[in-house]
């Protein structure tokens, strides 16, 4: 148990549907993060939100959009996404200082039908 | 560029055998360094970290790392390998005044324990 909890743990959508990941830590950290991690690829780094307001965006498509309300909480909204976006989605948080490690949550499997 | 690069993207070991993971970085200014393992459908958990205090660090499930700075290596070891060892292992760096520090992951090394 690391202190960060996502859910779903397990997500089946169709193409049209729209569904919200949620990431949650009471860990007092004050950046969160999104991660993307398909099969037989390295973790792509999505989203990254400092005190709340975002400070990286990795020419992730529109069709995910994410939402950190505050410190303790973040969202991806996932909207129309397609087939090749299934894969597992790996929420992480951390303390604002730089030598200290990211905590992950166990991940939300997402699959596109 | 900053990088970092995980030798093998697939080991395999016997069981009582030693493990050794490689990851070598590229900068001119040592980073911070960790390793992490990811078992099957779960988010991943910190196995150790190097902060510039001690070279040779130890971790959970006795594993342990040497950063080496004049080979930019930072190799993961376990003298006898389980069959629960058998996972996904990510080497991560932060480069410190680059890439605004945030956290790299190298490709990844799935090892695997045979009997």
């Amino acid at each position: 148990e690391t202190g960060v909890t996502q859910t779903p743990r397990h997500l089946v959508m169709g193409m049209t549907n729209k569904k919200s990941l949620k990431c949650e830590q009471h860990l007092g950290h004050n950046a969160m993060y999104w991660y993307k991690q398909s099969a037989k690829k390295p973790l792509e780094l999505m989203f990254v939100y400092n005190f709340k307001e975002q400070t990286e965006n990795n020419s992730v498509p529109s069709r995910f959009s994410p939402e950190c309300p505050n410190s303790s909480h973040l969202f991806l909204h996932l909207h129309t996404l397609q087939p090749e976006d299934s894969a597992l989605y790996l929420c992480a948080s951390s303390p604002k200082q730089k030598n200290t490690e990211a905590f992950f949550g166990q991940g939300t499997r997402l699959t596109v039908v | 560029a900053q990088s970092v690069t995980q030798l093998g993207s697939h080991v395999s070991v016997s069981e009582g055998a030693l493990v050794l993971l490689r990851c070598n970085y590229s900068s001119s200014v040592p980073p911070y360094l960790f390793w992490y393992v990811q078992y099957p459908n779960q988010g991943l958990q910190l196995l150790l970290k190097y902060t510039s205090a001690a070279t040779l660090v130890k971790g959970i499930n006795g594993f342990e790392a040497e950063f080496k700075k004049s080979e930019t290596s930072f190799h993961l070891t376990k003298p006898s390998a389980h069959m629960s060892d058998a996972a996904e292992y990510f080497c991560a760096v932060r480069f410190l005044y680059n890439q605004g520090g945030k956290l790299i992951f190298g490709q990844g090394t799935e090892l695997s324990v045979k009997p």
